[in-house]
């Protein structure tokens, strides 16, 4: 089966511009996380999704980040304006439900320098 | 904020010894993950161990879970240079919601 997709896989953008990253979850697939990671540490989740419905957005830095999941598909996490401090990779996952006790599927990630 | 911490936090040994990695979190959980993450690579699952579980082995892993104590081990036996990355625990609870330790960098001398 194909894996969880993002792109692109890098960024570099200056501070105070915008950024988005886009997720292609794998099919079927009902629960969509983003997760930031910064240089030497786990991963931080930002958002969860269950289909296109949030479940938890406690870590999401809300004056600057927002996420979406229209049509409880695809995802795209953006950043506006961004700050050197959001420099990380950015991490889609993807699980088949919630409610049920199953492994999350990572992608790649995105790398994002902002200078 | 992390759940869970991992212990050593970097561990470096010979390729043929076993790699033992010792993971701690604070809250009740409903499942707890263990997940390999190679240089610059996105995070694979290794194995999954359920609350009412205590041991669980796949292949070379063996994973163990002790709630009353809030702690779980990865061991990794018989180590190859391919098992080089670095090892995260992630626990479960509540509606799937999945928080990741700081993470064993592990590496394996050939």
């Amino acid at each position: 089966e194909a894996g969880v997709a993002q792109s692109p896989r890098y960024k570099i953008i200056e501070k105070r511009q915008s950024v988005a990253f886009w997720c292609n979850p794998i099919s079927g697939h009902a629960t969509l996380y983003w997760y930031q990671q910064i240089l030497g540490q786990g991963p931080k989740l930002l958002i969860q999704f269950q289909n296109n419905g949030v479940v938890d957005d406690s870590q999401l830095p809300k004056d600057r980040f927002s996420a979406e999941r229209l049509k409880g598909v695809d995802s795209t996490l953006k950043i506006q304006p961004a700050k050197l401090e959001d420099s990380a990779v950015y991490l889609c996952a993807s699980s088949l439900d919630a409610r049920d006790a199953t492994e999350a599927f990572f992608g790649q990630g995105t790398r994002l320098t902002v200078v | 904020s992390q759940q869970g911490e991992e212990d050593p936090q970097a561990l470096s040994i010979q390729e043929g010894e076993n790699a033992t990695m010792n993971c701690s979190y604070k809250t009740s959980i409903n499942n707890l993950q263990w997940y390999r993450q190679n240089s610059g690579r996105g995070l694979v699952h290794l194995i999954l161990i359920r609350s009412n579980e205590r041991e669980k082995h796949s292949g070379r892993l063996r994973v163990t879970l002790d709630t009353s104590k809030k702690s779980s081990s990865l061991l990794i036996t018989a180590s190859r240079a391919a098992d080089t990355a670095s090892y995260f625990c992630a626990t479960v609870r509540g509606y799937q919601k999945v928080t990741f330790g700081i993470g064993t960098k592990l590496q394996v001398i050939p």
